[in-house]
């Protein structure tokens, strides 16, 4: 069975750091991209980041976070990671991971949303 | 405000069929696949579709997918009052290089 674990949300002051941890398991974790989906309290899904399977060397980032977050995935573990720097208040939500398309998609391409399944998510709020 | 637009909300009653708009642009919906998520109170999403019309093992053949253009549906089948959710569209973006949701349409069996 395919699960996606997500760990390291929790209260942070505007300006701080968080890194999210997604652990994966029941599936070969390299051969899949990875992403993240916040979910601001009663609003809808926004996409976050995208990181492609094998060793993730193609990442892609929503314009609000891009130099901010940075996507990655674990060497040795299966581990999906979001470091999230410079957090800002409108940065509150439920962050889900999910696994993606299989590597024989290619990188940032047409069926790129196939995201089944998704973690439980994990809660960052940014507040002072 | 989302680029993919879905109306906010639908209704039917149980035993009905509905269908959900998504309309985009040429560069998301009208050059890659469409996906669909149905979101139950208080759960993460779940896929429903994904390349357009496609069904993952385990969601029943009462949850379909077309697209048309710049354009997708969802349609939805003999409605039961477990199919309540949220339910969003999702697709690439070949322009910008993002994934896009719609904002949303919330289903209630009336």
């Amino acid at each position: 069975e395919v699960q996606l674990l997500e760990s390291g949300g929790g209260l942070v002051q505007p300006g701080g750091s968080l890194r999210l941890s997604c652990a994966a398991s029941g599936f070969t974790f390299s051969s899949y991209a990875m992403t993240w989906v916040r979910q601001a309290p009663g609003k809808g899904l926004e996409w976050v980041s995208a990181v492609s399977g094998s060793s993730g060397t193609s990442t892609y980032y929503t314009d609000s976070v891009k130099g901010r977050f940075t996507i990655s995935r674990g060497i040795s573990e299966d581990t999906l990671y979001l470091q999230m720097n410079s957090l800002r208040v409108e940065d509150t939500a439920i962050y889900y991971c999910a696994k993606g398309p299989p590597n024989y998609y290619g990188s940032g391409s047409s069926g790129w949303t196939r995201f089944d399944p998704w973690g439980q998510g994990t809660l960052v709020t940014v507040s002072s | 405000q989302s680029v993919l637009t879905q109306p906010p909300s639908v209704s039917a009653a149980p035993g009905q069929k509905v269908t959900i708009s998504c309309s985009g642009s040429s560069s998301n919906i009208g050059s890659n696949y469409v996906s669909w998520y149905q979101q139950l109170p208080g759960t993460a999403p779940k896929l429903l579709i994904y390349d357009n019309n496609e069904r993952p093992s385990g969601i029943p053949d009462r949850f379909s997918g077309s697209k048309s253009g710049t354009s997708a549906t969802l349609g939805i089948t003999g409605l039961q009052t477990g199919d309540e959710a949220d339910y969003y569209c999702g697709t690439w973006d070949s322009r910008l290089s993002v994934v896009m949701f719609g904002g949303g349409t919330k289903l209630t069996v009336l």
